[in-house]
């Protein structure tokens, strides 16, 4: 099985500055024979259910606001949010989904300093 | 707009069964694949099980391989999860999900509210 592990657990970040999410697999989520990384991003405000941010590694889902971003290859992500707003406090979780079962990072808390 | 209901969840024994249902709209239900994953009350996702859009692959979490089974009905627009021998650590809301494609291969781009099952004597 693939373990996905996030860093840092939680974060506070002041309003309009930049926080970012750490994603590592155990393995690589490359796939070769279409070069995409199987790799996304979620977010979950308390009592909602999850939001898909990001998808194949790095592309926005549609409506998702620009200041969210993907990043990495391989083993190695990052999730990065440009500039804090105040609705974007959430637990943020990657998930791969390039080998069954699909396993979901641990999760990281985003609040304001 | 894409709409998934949850329903079936409830509170059960330990060692009883219980079925979920996932009732979609709003998308041509038998182009994608569908999970469903649960979230134990204050911690993490974790993903259970996946079929694919014409039911031809399934796939499950370690964790309850063998008691649970994922099926679906494309002529109801219906997703189901079969939870049998059910233990104290299933307890958990459980979100039905639509995945982004047709295989199992894709990630997770809409989510419904999530109905809670709680397993308790």
């Amino acid at each position: 099985d693939i373990v996905m592990t996030q860093s840092p657990d939680s974060l506070a970040v002041s309003l309009g500055e930049r926080a970012t999410i750490n994603c590592r697999s155990s393995q690589s989520v490359l796939h070769s024979f279409n070069s995409k990384n199987y790799l996304g991003w979620y977010q979950q405000k308390p009592g909602q259910p999850p939001k898909l941010l990001i998808y194949w590694a790095s592309t926005r889902e549609s409506g998702v606001p620009d200041r969210f971003s993907g990043s990495g290859s391989g083993a190695e992500f990052t999730l990065t949010i440009s500039s804090l707003q105040a609705e974007d406090v959430a637990v943020y979780y990657c998930q791969q989904y390039y080998s069954s079962p699909f396993t979901f990072g641990p999760g990281t808390r985003v609040d304001i300093k | 707009q894409v709409q998934l209901v949850e329903s079936g969840g409830g509170v059960v024994q330990p060692g009883r069964s219980l079925r979920l249902s996932c009732a979609a709209s709003g998308f041509t239900f038998s182009d994608y694949g569908m999970h469903w994953v649960r979230q134990a009350p204050g911690k993490g996702l974790e993903w259970v099980a996946v079929m694919s859009n014409d039911g031809s692959n399934k796939y499950y979490a370690d964790s309850v391989k063998g008691r649970f089974t994922i099926s679906r009905d494309n002529s109801k627009n219906t997703l189901y999860l079969q939870m049998d021998s059910l233990r104290d650590e299933d307890t958990a809301v459980y979100y039905c999900a639509k995945g982004g494609g047709s295989s199992c291969y894709f990630y997770v781009n809409c989510w419904g509210q999530g109905t809670l099952v709680t397993v308790s004597s």
